[in-house]
């Protein structure tokens, strides 16, 4: 299976601050690279698909590239409804594998 | 809208049988996969298999024999039995959808299935 390397695990951050969560597969994965956002009542919902395409409806703060093994998520600017959990998840080859999650924590 | 919801037992006994039901509303599951994924409490999520919208079947070789994933189009269900349960098996369980392109997303989630394993 390939694994996913999420950094941080934590990250304490404040309103309007530029973030970047990361994101490292074991192996190349094509850009196959989806990023999830889950609140804490366990609501989950896409951010990015494909390394770099917004979901439909998520603000334009959101940005994710990379390609080959290393990619990212960035947000622009913090705000009070981003501190939640942060996934990233590769489907080059099954089984579809997730990293360990970030958590973005207001500083 | 769409929406999927999981319901089942909260609590199952060891080494017994879980069954778990998706329902879909708002698309077809002709048309889309649904995905289970699991997590335990204040961990990752685990990809544990999925429903093609054909009906054929995908499943992660950790949960080897022990899983099952079925579907009842004309009541939007789709259901995952595990048997032999043991603690480790303790966490939320998510359906989710997909379409079935070479890209896809998970773009719809239910709220979890809460699903402990005791004695």
């Amino acid at each position: 299976d390939i694994q996913m390397t999420q950094t941080p695990s934590s990250m304490p951050a404040s309103l309007g601050e530029r973030v970047t969560i990361s994101c490292r597969a074991s192996q190349g994965i094509s850009n196959y690279l989806n990023w999830y956002q889950q609140k804490p009542d366990g609501t989950i919902k896409p951010l990015i698909y494909y390394t770099s395409n917004l979901q439909s409806g998520v603000p334009s703060r959101f940005s994710g590239s990379g390609s080959g093994t290393d990619y990212s998520l960035t947000i622009s600017s913090l705000e009070p409804e981003d501190f939640a959990m942060y996934y990233c998840q590769q489907y080059d080859s099954s089984p579809p594998t997730f990293g360990a999650g970030t958590k973005l924590e207001l500083k | 809208q769409v929406q999927l919801k999981e319901s089942g037992p909260g609590l199952v006994q060891p080494s017994q049988t879980l069954s778990l039901t998706c329902t879909v509303s708002g698309f077809s599951l002709t048309s889309y996969s649904v995905h289970w994924v699991r997590q335990h409490s204040g961990k990752s999520l685990e990809w544990m298999g999925r429903m093609w919208s054909d009906g054929d079947t995908s499943y992660n070789s950790a949960f080897t024999s022990r899983l099952s994933i079925s579907r009842d189009t004309s009541k939007s269900q789709v259901f995952l039995k595990m048997n032999s349960l043991q603690t480790e098996d303790t966490g939320t369980y998510y359906c989710a959808r997909t379409t079935e392109g070479i890209v896809w997303v998970m773009d719809a989630w239910g709220q979890g299935a809460s699903v402990t394993v005791s004695s």
